[in-house]
């Protein structure tokens, strides 16, 4: 069965310095999103793609997050630099187009420290 | 802007007794998706309702969706230690496949 992967899945990192997140949905899949889930919460959206294009990044404090997903299949969501506050599970997931179930991954839980 | 919200947010249940979950959303949507996660596990989809009236139903859980009162319920029969989990409600805002998610309910089941 196809998967959405992400990596890495763990990532201890120290305030200040940059990170990356990697992400490659199920094949075929044109949309991508990138979520971000603080412990004890539900996530929440940061950014989706059609393809290469963004559809809404309006969540994406873009001050320190990018993300980019160039030929339209696999991603990278990078944050420079890093603070205490961006410490928790980054969520991955893709859906075949805009109105169809969205499939996650296994996330990235980042430490910041 | 769209509101999700999830009650209770914490509920024990003994095994084999019934419970109901409710998820309330402030704006119209036709579209409800209900996910389970594991601690330190990412999101498994449990139910899609794409329509007022919808009922899903799968082992010792159902959903329904009434979007006229902008209400779904999840419903826990007889429930058993591997039901443990936290579960999410979210609402596709603005028909773009953009969820907004409640804030969870976890679930914890005692024997």
């Amino acid at each position: 069965e196809a998967e959405v992967a992400q990596s890495p899945r763990y990532k201890i990192t120290e305030k200040s310095q940059a990170v990356a997140f990697w992400c490659d949905p199920i094949s075929g899949h044109a949309t991508l999103y990138w979520y971000r889930q603080i412990l004890g919460q539900g996530p929440e959206l940061l950014v989706q793609f059609q393809d290469e294009s963004v559809v809404d990044d309006s969540q994406l404090p873009k001050d320190r997050f990018s993300a980019e997903r160039l030929k339209g299949v696999d991603s990278t969501l990078k944050i420079q630099p890093a603070e205490l506050g961006d410490s928790a599970m980054y969520l991955c997931a893709s859906s075949p187009d805009l109105v169809y179930e969205q499939y996650f991954g296994p996330g990235t839980r980042l430490t910041v420290t | 802007e769209l509101k999700v919200e999830q009650n209770p947010l914490f509920l024990s249940m003994q095994e084999g007794k019934n419970y109901t979950i409710y998820c309330n959303y402030s704006t119209t949507s036709d579209r409800l998706y209900w996910y389970r996660q594991d601690p330190g596990k990412s999101l498994e989809s449990l139910f899609v309702l794409l329509s007022n009236g919808a009922v899903k139903q799968e082992g010792r859980l159902m959903a329904s969706l009434d979007t006229k009162a902008r209400l779904s319920t999840l419903h826990i029969t007889a429930a058993v230690h591997d039901l443990s989990a936290t579960y999410f409600c979210a609402v596709d805002e603005e028909y773009g496949n953009k969820l907004v998610f409640g804030a969870g309910t976890i679930l914890r089941v005692k024997s």
